[in-house]
Order: structure tokens, then C-alpha cells, then sequence
């Protein structure tokens, strides 16, 4: 069994639509949380950085933790294309080595 | 400020060929780190530097090993290429705990 789990999707949602992402973990040591996001063919650039259990919000992009359920999610509101790409969740306990999930691929449809 | 810069950005090899992919960071950050990324196994950590001076083996380590050459730079060596280590590589830095940022990648295929 992985330590991460994310379902790879691929899922497709029209323009403006809520997108729900979300990633469970076996690791209870987990502290750390992140959202990656990956464009076709680039590099991955941190989305959302969270730290233990709660809500935290940066535009159109919310990220949950629930410690409790070993259950994070990634919520973009008002979605649109250029949101089109492979998110990726990663989590850490304390210090340097990311587990990173397989990645959902998501497209806004115009 | 470039961030992570990784070259080359494509390479093909033959089973056996040797070759060293390079990576460095003007973020001034004191992490450095080498994964692979397949399709559907996510990103593997290959190897990480904590510091300068320090190496250490992730996920997915063997037949690779790394060289810290200074705080900026940190580089990746296939000893003898096989088929198996075609993947996308990615370089990462990070100032020191869980935020990292990534280079471009390298697209590499061995024959």
C-alpha cells in the first residue's frame, strides 16, 4: 500500500465549476502539507503549503486538513482554463523527505 | 533569478553510456534534491543534500549517485545507463524544510 493515495482522475469539469481534489495518508507522522501544481511538459510549483490540521485559503484555491481522517483536499472555486494541469498533493512529518501522491489530471473545459 | 535551472533538458543514451545531469539554484537555499517522476508513481526521491557536505539515499537510489559540488550545485551521475532509468528527472531546492521548488526537468531515454 502506498503512503499516499490520489486518484489520477483524469477529471474533466466545465469553466467556472468548483473542482474537489483530495489525498489520503497512512502516515500519522505527517505535519507538512502541500499542493503542487504541474503544467504539461514543466516542472512542479507549490500551490498551497499547510501546516497540521485546519483551512487555509489563497484566492480561488482552498486546502483542508483533516489530521484526524488522514484526508487533505484541494478546492478550486471558479475554475478556469488555465487551471488545466496534473495537481499533485506531498507531505512531510518534520523535516526534508516529501511523499509525494501520483497525481490528479484536471481539465477546465471553455 | 532563475530559481532551478537543470541541463540538459533531453537526452537519449544507449544501455551502458554514462552521463551526469547538473543542477543548480541562485535562492540561496541550503536543500537540494534529485527525484524521478514515472507515470502513475508520482515523484521518487532519488538522493537529497540537507547541506552543503552531506548527502543522503531516498526512495529510489540505486544505480545513481550524486556529488554536492558547492551550495549552489548539485549533480546527478547514471554510472551505466539502462533501460529502467528513463523518466522525467527533476532537481529541487528548498531553504531548509518542507517548501521545495523545482527545476524544468530532464527528459532522459535510454535505449
Amino acid at each position: 500500500q502506498k503512503e499516499v493515495e490520489q486518484d489520477p482522475g483524469p477529471l474533466s469539469v466545465p469553466e467556472g465549476a468548483i473542482v474537489s481534489l483530495n489525498c489520503t495518508y497512512s502516515n500519522s507522522a505527517f505535519q507538512y502539507f502541500m499542493w503542487y501544481r504541474q503544467y504539461s511538459r514543466k516542472g512542479p510549483e507549490l500551490l498551497m503549503y499547510t501546516y497540521s490540521s485546519g483551512n487555509k485559503e489563497d484566492g480561488r484555491f482552498t486546502a483542508q486538513v483533516d489530521k484526524s481522517s488522514k484526508y487533505i483536499s484541494l478546492f478550486i472555486r471558479d475554475s478556469q482554463p488555465s487551471d488545466s494541469a496534473t495537481y499533485l498533493c506531498a507531505m512531510s512529518p518534520t523535516s526534508y523527505k516529501l511523499s509525494f501522491g501520483a497525481g490528479t489530471t484536471v481539465t477546465v473545459r471553455a | 533569478n532563475a530559481g532551478v535551472t537543470q541541463t540538459p533538458k533531453f537526452q537519449v543514451l544507449k544501455t551502458g553510456q554514462s552521463m551526469t545531469l547538473q543542477c543548480a539554484q541562485d535562492m540561496n537555499h541550503n536543500s537540494m534534491y534529485w527525484y524521478r517522476q514515472d507515470p502513475g508513481m508520482g515523484l521518487r526521491l532519488i538522493y537529497y543534500s540537507a547541506s552543503e557536505g552531506t548527502t543522503d539515499k531516498g526512495e529510489v537510489p540505486n544505480g545513481y549517485n550524486v556529488s554536492r559540488l558547492n551550495k549552489r550545485e548539485f549533480s546527478l551521475r547514471l554510472e551505466s545507463a539502462a533501460p529502467s532509468q528513463t523518466s522525467v528527472y527533476f532537481c529541487a531546492s528548498s531553504p531548509g524544510g518542507s517548501e521545495q521548488f523545482f527545476g524544468p526537468g530532464t527528459r532522459l531515454t535510454v535505449l
